[in-house]
């Protein structure tokens, strides 16, 4: 069964570096999705793509953060200067169709670090 | 905002128990209810959902009814087991949109 794949599984990064968090979604999928997981609180939703543009982001995705899909494969969150709360679980997800309520299929996540 | 609203756990219980985890929602609209599943090491999974009022979703057992009087959709399974122990996210997508409103999560323990 196809399924997302993320890495790496963790990443270590101190603070004010650049991180990129990398993701292969399922191949014939058209949505993307980054969220993320502080360590015991909820999953919160950052960013949802489409046709190579955002389509929905939250207040959590700010000018720190960016998405892109470099080639037909891969799709990255870029965080440009990494603070000590950024320190969480990233999950990243994709769905096949334009239908909203359509499955979205997470990957098994990058827990960040950063010192 | 949106919020979705899990009982707290860990919730454990012996194999063949009976299981409930409540969860209620707040939303504007009419939006739709989702639960994921989280077994250890692994992504977040579909488990079931329901995308309007009455509606029950249904998978591997579990149940759950879209009850828009009481803004509920509480998670049931008759008979649980121990494979069945992860960790069960509630969540909402309001009408239209994709993103995804998470319960905290409640951590299932099963017992042998």
């Amino acid at each position: 069964e196809p399924e997302v794949t993320q890495t790496p599984s963790h990443q270590v990064t101190q603070m004010g570096q650049e991180v990129i968090l990398r993701c292969v979604p399922i191949s014939n999928h058209l949505y993307f999705y980054w969220y993320r997981q502080i360590l015991g609180q909820k999953v919160e939703f950052l960013v949802s793509f489409y046709n190579n543009e955002i389509s929905e982001k939250s207040e959590i995705f700010d000018d720190q953060f960016s998405v892109e899909r470099p080639d037909g494969s891969n799709f990255t969150l870029k965080i440009r200067s990494t603070k000590l709360e950024d320190s969480a679980m990233y999950f990243c997800a994709s769905s096949r169709s334009e239908i909203s309520t359509d499955t979205q299929y997470f990957g098994p996540g990058t827990r960040l670090t950063v010192l | 905002g949106d919020s979705v609203t899990q009982m707290e756990g860990p919730v454990t219980l012996s194999e063949e128990a009976f299981l409930t985890i409540n969860c209620t929602y707040t939303a504007t609209g009419y939006p739709s209810l989702f639960w994921y599943v989280q077994y250890p090491g692994e992504g977040l999974q579909l488990l079931l959902k329901a995308t309007k009022a009455d509606d029950k979703g249904s998978n591997k057992g579990f149940e759950a009814t879209y009850r828009k009087e009481t803004t509920s959709f509480h998670l049931e399974k008759g008979s649980v087991q121990v494979s069945d122990s992860a960790v069960y996210f509630c969540a909402l997508s309001e009408a239209g949109r994709r993103a995804l409103t998470f319960g905290s999560g409640t951590r299932l323990q099963v017992q042998p």
